[in-house]
């Protein structure tokens, strides 16, 4: 089983849709979470932190559930600049702070 | 400032054959790491490096070294490619914002085709 689970989508949406993600990890001593967004074949660059309280930017939102071990972005009013995969990615506390990457979702966004 | 930068963009290679990949950064961050990233598999890290002068092996070290000898690089080397090294090789630089957080910038990626 991958540490970060995402669906892989894609999910299609029109522009003006509201559309979720949502991101699972298996361990428990995950402490940083992270949504980064790739465009095709670019680098991926970092969207958002995750707080616990959750947060929000923009139209972006972020939610961070501990207990059940889930994360999530919400993208409201879609526009066709939001066409890329979106990496869940969490942290574990050591020494070198690696970070451990999803697969990504791919969301595309209709005219 | 030019951030992340990595050296070469796009490289083919015969099965046997050995290169470098640079990854040149001017933030000052301590810590960097290579990925790769290959269809399905999201990005693996192959190795990462805390400091000028150390390294330590990631996810997928197997047929990859490193060496960083000077805190602004970062080099990835192979010594015998194999096609199974065929992917696209990410560069990051790492920083701590608080105790529990890190941001990574990354470099723009080195295409690699070994046949």
């Amino acid at each position: 089983r991958k540490e970060v689970e995402q669906d892989p989508g894609p999910f299609n949406v029109p522009e003006g849709a509201t559309v979720a993600f949502n991101c699972t990890y298996s361990n428990s001593a995950s402490q940083s979470f992270f949504w980064y967004r790739q465009d095709c074949r670019k680098e991926p660059k970092l969207l958002m932190s995750v707080y616990s309280s959750g947060n929000e930017d923009g139209r972006f939102t972020a939610q961070l559930n501990r207990a059940s071990q889930y994360i999530s972005l919400l993208i409201r009013d879609s526009k066709l600049s939001d066409s890329a995969t979106y990496l869940c990615v969490v942290s574990r506390m050591d020494s070198s702070y690696k970070l451990i990457f999803g697969s990504g979702t791919r969301l595309l966004v209709r005219p | 400032n030019a951030g992340v930068t990595q050296t070469p963009k796009f490289r083919v290679l015969k099965t046997g054959q050995s290169m470098t990949l640079l990854c040149a950064q001017d933030m000052n961050h301590e810590y960097m790491y290579w990925y790769r990233q290959d269809p399905g598999m999201g990005l693996r890290l192959i190795h990462y490096s805390v400091g000028e002068g150390t390294t330590a092996k990631g996810e997928v070290p197997d047929g990859y070294n490193v060496s960083r000898l000077k805190k602004q690089n970062f080099l990835l080397g192979l010594e015998s490619a194999a096609p199974s090294q065929t992917s696209v090789y990410f560069c990051a630089t790492g920083t701590r914002i608080e105790e529990a957080q890190e941001t990574q910038y990354f470099g723009p990626g080195t295409r690699l085709l070994v046949l």
